[in-house]
């Protein structure tokens, strides 16, 4: 099982940027996936959330608006297509897949992508 | 918003036992899950719901959940634990997910 993360980069605010995060080694439509991100020295916030069928979709609300999720079945691949940046956005942004949910839509986040930098300069 | 609240730090010696809290408002009703964070990894899942460890974690990983406390409990406590740990939970009120502040653990 592998998610291997690409699209980071520098941009300036207000600009736009997609991730993608390629899954492999187990069923893309059996499994919800999630955004999460890291703040340069800080904790971890949630960024988004999309349901196994790709049907349901679920934002923090910081980026509610501004962020949109999907999965490409055929492509095995998740993205987050990110616009209006702000330099809070700024930060480590990590994919992962779900478990399923005991509670809520998606359950625990059972496997993470190495992560890709997202750099939002004012 | 839900808040999950996790003491900053602790110190442990090796060998010993450490227990890690996140505290919540009636979090005992809710999945708690727990993520390992070494400096410049990615988080790594260490317990789900509440008290279940993934394939490949070792058995002197262990959670709790009542109250308003979770807890995960690290035993024999070795080198390789030094990290930053979080808890998470979904909140169905916000629909959202929420992290814990995060606590970072120093082996002594």
């Amino acid at each position: 099982v592998q998610l291997l993360q690409s699209g980071g980069g520098v941009l300036q605010r207000g600009g736009s940027l997609r991730l993608s995060c390629a899954a492999s080694g187990f069923t893309f439509t059996n499994y919800p996936m999630t955004w999460v991100r890291q703040a340069p020295g800080k904790g971890l916030e949630w960024v988004s959330g999309i349901s196994a069928g790709g049907g349901y979709t679920y934002y923090a609300d910081s980026v509610k608006g501004r962020f949109t999720v999907s999965k490409d079945t055929s492509k095995n691949t998740l993205y987050l297509q990110m616009d209006s940046l702000r330099a809070e956005d700024t930060a480590i942004y990590y994919c992962t897949k779900g478990l399923p949910a005991t509670h809520g839509p998606i359950g625990a986040f059972e496997i993470w992508g190495q992560g890709t930098v997202v750099t939002v300069s004012s | 918003s839900y808040v999950l609240t996790q003491p900053p730090s602790v110190s442990v010696a090796p060998g010993q036992t450490v227990s890690l809290t996140c505290g919540g408002h009636n979090i005992g009703t809710k999945s708690v899950h727990w993520y390992q964070q070494k400096p410049g990894q990615a988080p790594v899942l260490v317990i789900y719901d509440d008290n279940d460890r993934p394939s490949g974690i070792t058995e002197r990983f262990s959670g709790s959940n009542s109250g308003n406390t979770a807890t995960l409990t690290i035993s024999r406590v070795e080198a390789g634990d030094e990290a930053d740990y979080y808890c998470q939970v979904w909140d169905s009120t916000g629909g959202h997910f929420v992290f814990g502040t995060g606590t970072e653990v120093a082996v002594l």
